[in-house]
């Protein structure tokens, strides 16, 4: 597998619902990032995780709690959300510190009922 | 607050014309990258300018920075319908960030 994984690709939930997006990047970058991208707004950066810390929150609700156990992997873990939370979720990765783009993942919708 | 503006948001266009889509951008910043979303679709990386006057082309597509104007123009030349996209413009805030811009729309009618 190459390039930056997300499972699922579509989720739908209740707002009593707990249930976590997955993403696993195969580019051996550093830095790892949460996106939402609703309808007719700019991409939101939510998270950023370096070198397995977080180095970035940007005032997001604590309904969504990330989590990165390792360089590879980023979770997004979601309770009682709230049906604008619908969107698309990215996930994406770098290398920090050198001159290449961020690579993304085909994103999860998700859709909260 | 560094701030990034596209325009147009949309544009409608007939294959074989060329048009311009305009990046401003608000503080001084040397990176800048262009991606394409197709519907329904994740981001896919199609430029990266890290320095005044970097000029690069793929294809149809060719794109421009001038960091003293912080101003990046994405010229396509000749349209085709695979064209069709969202094209966003993202600049480096640093610290991890990256600003992005609204999306412009392209429809390009055959």
């Amino acid at each position: 597998e190459t390039g930056v994984t997300q499972t699922p690709r579509h989720l739908v939930m209740g707002m009593t619902n707990k249930k976590s997006l997955k993403c696993e990047q195969h580019l051996g970058h550093n830095a790892m990032y949460w996106y939402k991208q609703s309808a007719k707004k700019p991409l939101e950066l939510m998270f950023v995780y370096s070198l397995e810390e977080r180095v970035e929150n940007n005032s997001v609700p604590s309904r969504f709690s990330p989590e990165c156990p390792n360089s590879s992997h980023l979770f997004l873990h979601l309770h009682t959300l709230q049906p604008e939370d619908s969107a698309l979720y990215l996930c994406a990765s770098s290398q920090q510190g050198s001159d290449t783009e961020a690579f993304f993942g085909q994103g999860t919708r998700l859709t909260v009922v | 607050e560094l701030k990034v503006e596209q325009n147009p948001l949309f544009l409608s266009m007939q294959e074989g014309k060329n048009y311009t889509i305009y990046c401003n951008y608000s503080t001084t910043s040397d990176r800048l990258y262009w991606y394409r979303q197709d519907p329904g679709k994740s981001l896919e990386s199609l430029f990266v300018l890290l320095s005044n006057g970097a000029v690069k082309q793929e294809g149809r597509l060719m794109a421009s920075l001038d960091t003293k104007a912080r101003l990046s123009t994405l010229h396509i030349t000749a349209a085709v319908h695979d064209l069709s996209a969202t094209y966003f413009c993202a600049v480096d805030a640093s610290n991890y960030q990256l600003i992005w811009g609204a999306g412009t729309k392209l429809i390009i009618k055959p």
